[in-house]
């Protein structure tokens, strides 16, 4: 049973380019979070989703920023224009739903913007 | 809104000795989960152990196992016997129980550096 897969796992952008990142939940997992991890930090939690739905997206910056789950293909974490400050570890997880329980990570995706 | 502190950036100790990793929180929620997560230096995110809050009984994982104190909000994690791939850092998080209306992922401490000296 495969895990979380996210790809790429490493990207590297000029300022004011696209990143899309991909992840791809565990089979039978219709729950996916996206988190980041600023350098010497912990995870910072950015945005929920369900299939079509996103359920909660407190944690995501106002602007640039967007998720989505589609009903087919893997979750896409979009930052567009990217900036100096966006440059992180984007951790995505994966849970078969209903609070508690566990959630499980993907390696994650370094995205460093020169 | 929960908050999740661990006090100890760093802890070091020598190879198969004992170690504890101090984390409290703070919620409302009389019903929760916790869990702590261990990311070496690959810096994938590993479960290590989680805990229900209802459960009194603490939970073990071979060398690892908790020190659950419902009241005092305290959730510490002991390592047995350590080795050189014990090192890493590791991550204490709280999920709530009850889903719906969003705050359904998870909230992490900043983190316990742990080193292990040979």
């Amino acid at each position: 049973n495969a895990g979380v897969m996210q790809n790429p796992r490493h990207l590297v952008r000029r300022r004011g380019q696209e990143a899309r990142l991909r992840c791809s939940p565990m089979k039978g997992h219709s729950h996916v979070y996206w988190y980041r991890q600023l350098p010497e930090e912990g995870l910072k939690f950015m945005v929920y989703l369900q299939k079509e739905n996103i359920i909660d997206e407190s944690g995501m910056p106002k602007e640039r920023f967007s998720a989505e789950f589609p009903k087919e293909g893997p979750s896409i974490l979009r930052i567009q224009q990217v900036v100096r400050g966006d440059s992180a570890a984007y951790f995505c997880a994966s849970s078969p739903g209903q609070s508690g329980n566990t959630i499980y990570f993907g390696e994650g995706s370094w995205l460093t913007v020169v | 809104a929960q908050t999740v502190t661990q006090s100890q950036p760093e802890m070091s100790v020598q190879e198969a000795e004992t170690v504890t990793l101090s984390c409290t929180y703070d919620t409302s929620e009389s019903d929760y989960y916790l869990f702590w997560y261990k990311q070496p230096p690959s810096r994938q995110m590993i479960l290590v152990i989680r805990q229900e809050a209802y459960k009194q009984q603490n939970a073990t994982e071979n060398r690892f196992s908790v020190n659950f104190q419902k009241a005092a909000k305290s959730f510490s994690l002991k390592i047995s016997d350590s080795q050189l791939g014990d090192a890493a850092m590791y991550f204490c998080a709280y999920r709530t129980l009850y889903s719906g209306g969003g705050a359904d992922g998870l909230t992490f401490g900043k983190g316990t550096h742990l080193i292990i000296q040979p």
